[in-house]
């Protein structure tokens, strides 16, 4: 099984559709993020939390929202779909002192 | 606003040739990351730096980080078909465990 696991890998949606990208993790990180990348953007930060009790947000929460079930889920929601936010989402997890652990990513498209 | 800066965008090159790929910004980061990414998957963690002017090599790889902290380089020596992907740097601001992410080097080396 893979290090940080992404569900679904593929979703197609209609705008004003409410849909939840889920992570979770088997590394034993508290750190855990969400990013989306965009061709020519590079990945920007979402929301990240730190602990179970810890939500932070990142450069572009507008429209997102985030749940922190436990240590190894952290899930992605999008609570009125747009078409700007079709991309490619990563859930990440982090021990400072190694660096990101990505999942495999969820791309997005919302019509 | 784009922190970090990456050139060139593209690069296109022969099996053997040797290349640099730079991350500029004109914030100061703790530490810096460099990660590839292929088609389909998340980034995968190559080397982080930390100390100004530090340099890392990686079998054929070698990392520089700029002596004020806010620059880096990236130079792949005989580059191989296997060394295709997208490089991204990755900047930490001020001990926060969040990073930056540069727009991306996207290489490919024909063989």
């Amino acid at each position: 099984d893979a290090d940080v696991t992404q569900t679904p890998r593929n979703r197609i949606t209609k705008t004003g559709k409410r849909i939840m990208l889920e992570c979770s993790q088997t590394k034993g990180h508290d750190r855990m993020y969400w990013y989306r990348q965009d061709p020519g953007l590079g990945l920007r930060l979402i929301y990240y939390s730190f602990d179970v009790k810890d939500i932070n947000k990142g450069e572009i929460s507008d429209g997102y929202s985030v749940s922190r079930q436990a240590q190894a889920k952290f899930s992605l929601s999008l609570e009125s779909a747009i078409p700007n936010q079709t991309a490619l989402y990563f859930c990440a997890t982090s021990d400072w002192t190694k660096g990101y652990t990505f999942g495999s990513g969820t791309r997005l498209t919302v019509v | 606003t784009q922190l970090l800066e990456q050139s060139p965008q593209f690069l296109s090159i022969q099996e053997g040739e040797n290349l640099t790929v730079y991350c500029n910004s004109s914030s100061v980061f703790s530490s810096l990351q460099w990660y590839r990414q292929e088609p389909g998957e998340g980034p995968v963690l190559l080397v982080t730096v930390v100390t100004g002017g530090e340099v890392k090599k990686l079998k054929r790889l070698t990392f520089q980080f700029g002596d004020a902290r806010k620059d880096s380089s990236l130079h792949i020596t005989a580059a191989q078909p296997g060394d295709t992907g997208l490089y991204l740097c990755a900047g930490e601001l001020g001990g926060t465990y969040k990073y930056i992410f540069g727009t991306g080097t996207r290489l490919k080396v024909l063989a």
